[in-house]
């Protein structure tokens, strides 16, 4: 498994700001991934954090709105980017280590945008 | 077709009863299906997971079940626990994406 941590954990924001969401493992990972689970809610993938280059986002989310980065194999950062109450979301990194499909997950960055 | 989904979306179980939670999928090009605990304000848990090849899979009191032909898989907690009281999610991941896609969740409480 994999020991990951999330800063910070919960934030609250103005509208119209970013708040960028660090996350770091413990061990050199193959795959990141950054979810967002909105209040009640089932988790969705927002993108795929490659390391040394773009993020690959799924259908919804862009790149603009949700800028990432991979600049080593045991580090990430998601930000939200311009953020309206529609925002507050718990999101959520995770990790997949070499060769196998077992996501480990974060504690998650609890956000509130008022 | 990239839908999870999963049932039933609470559940009440007595203390040492046996929880079932079930999920059915459409696409054929999922091959990993893993489920989660979530206690509230954490992150989710892996707890067991299954390949399609497999038909059941046992670790401690969690049991997957999984039935290829009908496209659907469940989750059996057995000598169920308050200590179980949590939201568990099923999640299925495209083969050679490891991309997860989860159901939308069941949320469990098991009285003392």
């Amino acid at each position: 498994s994999a020991v990951i941590s999330q800063k910070p954990s919960r934030d609250i924001c103005q509208r119209g700001t970013s708040l960028t969401i660090q996350c770091q493992v413990d061990s050199q990972v193959t795959m990141m991934f950054w979810y967002r689970q909105q209040p009640g809610q089932s988790l969705t993938l927002i993108a795929t954090a490659n390391q040394g280059s773009e993020a690959t986002y799924e259908s919804g989310f862009v790149i603009d709105k949700f800028p990432i980065s991979r600049p080593n194999l045991t580090f990430s950062t998601l930000t939200v980017s311009n953020m309206s109450p529609e925002d507050s979301s718990i999101y959520l990194c995770s990790v997949s280590l070499a060769g196998t499909y077992e996501q480990y997950f974060g504690p998650g960055t609890r956000l509130t945008v008022t | 077709q990239q839908q999870v989904k999963q049932s039933p979306q609470s559940l009440i179980v007595q203390k040492g009863g046996i929880s079932i939670i079930n999920c059915a999928y459409e696409n054929t090009a999922f091959d990993y299906f893993p489920w989660y605990q979530q206690f509230p304000g954490k992150g989710p848990a892996l707890l067991i997971a299954i390949r399609p090849d497999v038909s059941e899979k046992k670790e401690g009191r969690f049991t997957i079940s999984f039935n290829k032909s009908a496209k659907q898989f469940s989750l059996h907690i057995m000598d169920s626990q308050p200590g179980d009281s949590a939201t568990y999610f099923c999640a299925a991941s495209i083969r050679g994406t490891y991309k997860y896609i989860f159901g939308t969740g069941t949320r469990l409480k098991v009285l003392a």
